[in-house]
């Protein structure tokens, strides 16, 4: 089977820097991604990892290590706006299989 | 279009009756995506077009679900006989294939309520 494993809330203070980690146990792998959603909207693409390291997107970052079929995503410089639903998804096959989701809560 | 775009946004039915969900991917996507999202849950896979096939209907969750897409763009997903527990937001999404990639792009949903 396929599992994606991330905890289910997180939460900080503006300004902070909070990582969110993700395992998996997938039969294939090309990649994992991340998506934010928002309460009520569509998950957005923030990043993809298909090999080993770190990939940064201005104040986020992800991180893929394959041998440990582990990865995070490192947000830092937290806004309030940063408060949504994160979840990681492997790239194993024909379509992206998802993570049940994080919610990361901003206060100020 | 510009985005990828779903209709209707809301849908209220009763139990038994049949639903069709429609989805309007970016032109020029030749992949399509189905997914299924409950309250608070993450993304169930349903269905993957490419182009008008559906190689993958794996996470169709019984023979009451089925979908098609026409013309390498808009997709129908149709839940006949509904029931309470098929109640959830119904996302699209579409992507290319080949070059860089950007991830998928999803549509806002369908919310269906099933009562």
């Amino acid at each position: 089977g396929q599992s994606l494993e991330q905890p289910s809330e997180v939460t900080a203070v503006e300004g902070a820097i909070v990582q969110i980690n993700c395992t998996y146990q997938t039969s294939g792998f090309y990649g994992l991604s991340w998506y934010q959603q928002h309460d009520g909207g569509a998950p957005t693409f923030l990043s993809y990892n298909a090999l080993d390291g770190l990939e940064e997107t201005g104040r986020f970052s992800s991180f893929l290590s394959r041998s440990d079929s582990y990865g995070y995503l490192l947000l830092q410089e937290l806004q309030m706006k940063d408060s949504a639903s994160y979840f990681c998804a492997v790239e194993a096959g024909t379509a992206l299989i998802f993570g049940k989701g994080t919610t990361l809560s901003v206060s100020s | 279009g510009a985005g990828v775009s779903q209709s209707p946004s809301n849908k209220v039915t009763e139990k038994g009756k049949d639903v069709e969900l429609r989805c309007d991917p970016i032109s020029g996507h030749t992949a399509l995506y189905w997914y299924r999202q409950s309250l608070g849950q993450g993304l169930e896979f349903l269905i993957y077009f490419q182009g008008n096939s559906a190689p993958d209907k794996s996470g169709l969750p019984s023979d009451r679900f089925s979908a098609e897409r026409t013309g390498g763009s808009v997709s129908t997903l149709t839940i006949q006989r509904t029931q309470q527990e098929d109640s959830a937001v119904y996302l699209c999404a579409s992507s290319t294939t080949g070059g860089e990639y950007y991830g998928y792009t999803f549509g806002s949903g369908t919310r269906l309520t099933v009562v």
